[in-house]
């Protein structure tokens, strides 16, 4: 099966840099996905990384290394409205471009 | 843009009642999924489904059935709701043309409670 861990939680300031890691356990591996879900709204997909390395999508970067089962997100400039859960999600085996999702991270950025 | 919608946002049951939770997709994406999030447990997969009238079992599908007659639905089914079935129900859908599809699209959300 698959399980991932990842921080409950998280505090930063409005402009600061944060990094939410992820580490998983998988048999099979096709990649580790990002998503951000607000209160009372719906998860919205991030970012994915298949291979290793740093993938940049304006302030947020997703890092993945595959030999030590590991992942983060990195978000810089922090505003205000970056407060929210945010899951790390691994596809797996078993068909279906399946995701198991970790129990997220919640982000609090102060003023 | 991609649309994933859930016919309730707010549902109230009674212990043992048969409940249908629907979700329609317009994008015509072949896999749909069923998740149910709780407080510091995420998202859990209850049921899957990558085709018409296939569907495959999540992480925790004990207590639920689903059924896909057409391609851009996917209902979850409680036969007979239990009071630790009160949850928020998530569907998603995604797409397998042209391989591995790690996004997916998240409707707005089913608020169960079972009482």
């Amino acid at each position: 099966g698959q399980s991932l861990e990842q921080p409950s939680e998280v505090t930063a300031v409005e402009g600061a840099i944060v990094q939410i890691n992820c580490t998983y356990q998988t048999s099979g591996f096709y990649g580790l996905s990002w998503y951000q879900q607000h209160d009372g709204g719906a998860p919205t997909f991030l970012s994915y990384n298949a291979l290793d390395g740093l993938e940049e999508t304006g302030r947020f970067s997703s890092f993945l290394s595959r030999s030590d089962s590991y992942g983060y997100l990195l978000l810089q400039e922090l505003q205000m409205k970056d407060s929210a859960s945010y899951f790390c999600a691994v596809m797996g085996g078993g068909g279906g471009n399946k995701l198991t999702f970790g129990t997220g991270t919640q982000l609090k950025v102060e003023l | 843009d991609v649309k994933v919608t859930q016919s309730s946002r707010y549902l109230v049951k009674r212990t043992g009642e048969k409940v249908f939770l629907e979700c329609v997709q317009d994008m015509d994406h072949e896999n749909m999924f069923w998740y149910r999030q709780d407080p510091g447990l995420g998202l859990r997969l209850i049921y899957f489904s990558y085709d018409v009238k296939m569907k495959e079992k999540g992480d925790i599908p004990e207590g639920y059935s689903v059924s896909r007659e057409k391609k851009e639905r996917f209902s979850l089914i409680l036969e007979s709701a239990s009071t630790n079935q009160t949850s928020m129900y998530l569907c998603a859908s995604s797409t397998s043309t042209g391989g591995i599809s790690y996004e997916q699209y998240f409707g707005p959300g089913t608020r169960l409670t079972v009482t």
